[in-house]
């Protein structure tokens, strides 16, 4: 099992460009998750996806879109990039059934920098 | 609404001495509690989770955490650091808000380092 996977892991934009960070799990998990990690600010999340078909916002959605392909794929888009975007993105997933004390499986992460 | 505090940012021992990564947390309802390790330019691994079966929650590497309810808090501990071990430590709470947020509140992190 890759278990959670995540491409590009680096990536240079320049502002207004766009881009989508894909994700991929192999674990059968029903939530997957979008975060975004700031130096000194612990790990935010933009978006989740309870189950396949729904998607929901975080704490910083603003400047994100995300699409939920599938159960496995869950894939995050920056419509127009911004300096402020700068940022490393994890990807995790969990849950084959519901839990309250399912753990999330983090991907290896994307590193943006925004020009 | 749930919130996690970890009270050092930056933590330094010795190898071979006893570490101690403090964190605390406030829930409205019996929280899930996890710690999550980040070594350099890698993704989270998990070390440990609290599932409310037992307090003291042992972990992988060594690692165990103790859940203190009256006192809100659920501090990470080994008893010998090991060169490794250098790297940073989340704390982590869930609970299940009214809106059926799933996702999880993370600490600012802690950065541990272990001098020769």
């Amino acid at each position: 099992n890759a278990g959670v996977t995540q491409t590009p892991k680096f990536q240079v934009l320049k502002t207004g460009q766009s881009m989508t960070l894909q994700c991929a799990q192999d674990m059968n998990h029903n939530s997957m998750y979008w975060y975004r990690q700031d130096p000194g600010m612990g790990l935010r999340l933009i978006y989740y996806s309870a189950s396949e078909g729904t998607t929901d916002k975080g704490e910083v959605p603003n400047g994100y879109n995300v699409s939920r392909l599938n159960k496995r794929e869950f894939s995050l888009r920056l419509e127009s990039a911004a300096p402020s975007q700068t940022s490393v993105y994890f990807c995790a997933s969990s849950g084959v059934r519901q839990g309250y004390y399912n753990e999330q499986f983090f991907g290896p992460g994307t590193r943006l920098t925004v020009l | 609404a749930q919130s996690v505090t970890q009270l050092d940012s930056h933590v330094s021992v010795s190898e071979g001495t006893p570490v101690l990564l403090r964190c605390n947390y406030s829930s409205s309802y019996s929280p899930s509690l996890f710690w999550y390790v980040q070594h350099p330019n890698k993704g989270l691994q998990l070390l440990l989770k609290y599932t409310s079966a037992a307090t003291l929650v042992k972990g992988i590497n060594g690692f165990e955490a103790e859940f203190k309810k009256s006192e809100t808090s659920f501090h990470l501990t080994k008893p010998s650091a090991h060169m490794s071990d250098a790297a940073e430590y989340f704390c982590v709470v869930r609970e299940l808000s009214g809106g059926g947020a799933d996702g999880l509140t993370f600490g600012k992190g802690t950065h541990l380092i272990i001098q020769p």
